[in-house]
């Protein structure tokens, strides 16, 4: 079945380092998306693609970086410089960018929690 | 303000009740998306609306643009529909390539 996988469910890293968060799709979507949940705040916007080699910043992108060299592929590195990164990441993608009758697909998530 | 607000943020019901949903938003928009979120976290599109209402076996979403506001109801209400139910917009216009969600309405449904 077509989907997304984000790997790994729950991770944990210490203050101060990089950690990249996967997502992969086989839905042969263009645009593909990450979002962040914090409790009690509706999921924001981090980065987004709309085809490979390119990306666009979201809302909240200070201390986030993306790459999108595949079309089924969408890593997402929360750096150092991201103060608080202890969140759920979800990754969603969508056949193509401002077609509205386009639907959302997303993920299972992942929680990252820093310590 | 936020742009989208749902009430309530948390509902109990019993099985079998009905339940409504509602969210509300302030910008213009070409669709309005109902998710649903499972205790594990994963998102599972429910709807994606932009005129009238859609049913899909209990579930029902509405939607009234002149008033910017849209309902979901689940009918005959089960434990397995409890979850966090997530109201998204997507904004007409330039922005239209993201979507922006409500906080949620925590529903639980005890037997």
């Amino acid at each position: 079945d077509g989907g997304i996988t984000q790997s790994p469910k729950y991770l944990f890293r210490k203050e101060g380092q990089n950690v990249t968060l996967s997502c992969e799709q086989n839905l042969n979507h263009d645009a593909m998306y990450w979002y962040r949940q914090d409790p009690g705040q509706g999921l924001r916007l981090i980065y987004y693609s709309q085809i490979v080699n390119d990306f666009q910043k979201g809302d909240i992108a200070e201390g986030y970086s993306v790459s999108r060299e595949k079309k089924e592929s969408f890593p997402l590195t929360v750096t150092s410089a991201q103060k608080n990164p202890t969140a759920f990441y979800l990754c969603a993608s969508t056949p193509r960018t401002g077609v509205n009758r386009d639907g959302y697909t997303f993920g299972s998530g992942t929680r990252l929690t820093v310590v | 303000k936020n742009e989208v607000e749902q009430s309530p943020q948390n509902l109990t019901a019993q099985e079998g009740e009905f339940i409504t949903i509602n969210c509300s938003y302030s910008v213009g928009i070409s669709a309005l998306h109902w998710l649903q979120q499972h205790p594990g976290g994963g998102i599972v599109s429910l709807f994606m609306l932009s005129s009238g209402k859609k049913k899909h076996g209990r579930l029902i979403a509405t939607i009234n643009i002149q008033e910017k506001h849209s309902s979901l109801h689940i009918t005959a209400s089960h434990p397995r529909d409890s979850a966090v139910y997530i109201c998204a917009v997507r904004r007409s216009g330039g922005s239209n390539y993201k979507l922006t969600f409500g906080k949620g309405t925590l529903l639980t449904v005890n037997p």
